[in-house]
């Protein structure tokens, strides 16, 4: 069965401090795709980055950056120089390449930033 | 660009009452969704569409109908809402790409109440 697991439920840091946010997952496919997505107070999803099982290259997009590693089954989330608008919940996601492309959800991490 | 759009975005239900939660997408997506986001928890599958006459039922399919007639719209109904159905609703698309999951696209979600 597949599975992602946040086991971070809140964060709280002050800004420009550095943050990062886990991301274990569980599946028996080959291929398969892995999702973050920021929930702002306002409530929308926004999508942030999708990675396929064949890439396990590290991924730097402005202050956030994706850690990849099979090997340990994880898919990590950092926000370097935090900053207040970085406030939201982030869930981790998971689809296989082979069935439509519905999302198992983590449970998101909460994460709050304080001035 | 509208993207993908729900309504209502509140609405408070009695017990045994009915509704339809509509959503549309103007993307041209072939794969559209109806997830649930329940307190403290992550987004949970309810029914999804790979295309114009063709539904079928995710993870929490039970007091929930959906019907794609066109490719366009995917309204969900409840028969007879419950209070274990107050949750905020959340429908989604996405591209058809084959066997490369692509990003979904989130509608801005619809809080129901059932009291």
């Amino acid at each position: 069965a597949q599975k992602v697991t946040q086991a971070q439920t809140e964060i709280s840091v002050v800004e420009k401090e550095d943050v990062t946010l886990d991301c274990v997952y569980e599946t028996r496919d080959t291929t398969y795709y892995l999702f973050w997505y920021k929930q702002p107070p306002s409530g929308e999803l926004v999508f942030l980055i999708r990675r396929n099982s064949f890439d396990e290259q590290n991924e730097i997009s402005g202050r956030y950056s994706w850690n990849f590693q099979k090997s340990t089954s994880s898919f990590n989330f950092t926000i370097t120089a935090s900053q207040v608008v970085d406030s939201a919940v982030y869930f981790c996601a998971l689809s296989d390449a082979y069935n439509t492309d519905k999302l198992i959800f983590g449970t998101g991490t909460r994460l709050q930033v304080f001035p | 660009n509208a993207g993908v759009t729900q309504t209502p975005k509140f609405r408070i239900l009695k017990i045994g009452q009915s509704m339809t939660l509509q959503c549309t997408q103007d993307m041209n997506h072939n794969y559209m969704y109806w997830y649930r986001q329940d307190p403290g928890m992550g987004l949970k599958l309810i029914y999804y569409s790979v295309g114009a006459g063709i539904t079928d039922k995710g993870e929490v399919p039970n007091g929930y109908n959906v019907s794609r007639s066109t490719t366009e719209d995917f309204p969900l109904r409840l028969e007879l809402a419950a209070p274990s159905q107050t949750s905020v609703y959340f429908c989604a698309s996405s591209e058809d790409r084959g066997r490369r999951s692509a990003e979904a696209f989130f509608g801005q979600g619809t809080r129901l109440t059932v009291v």
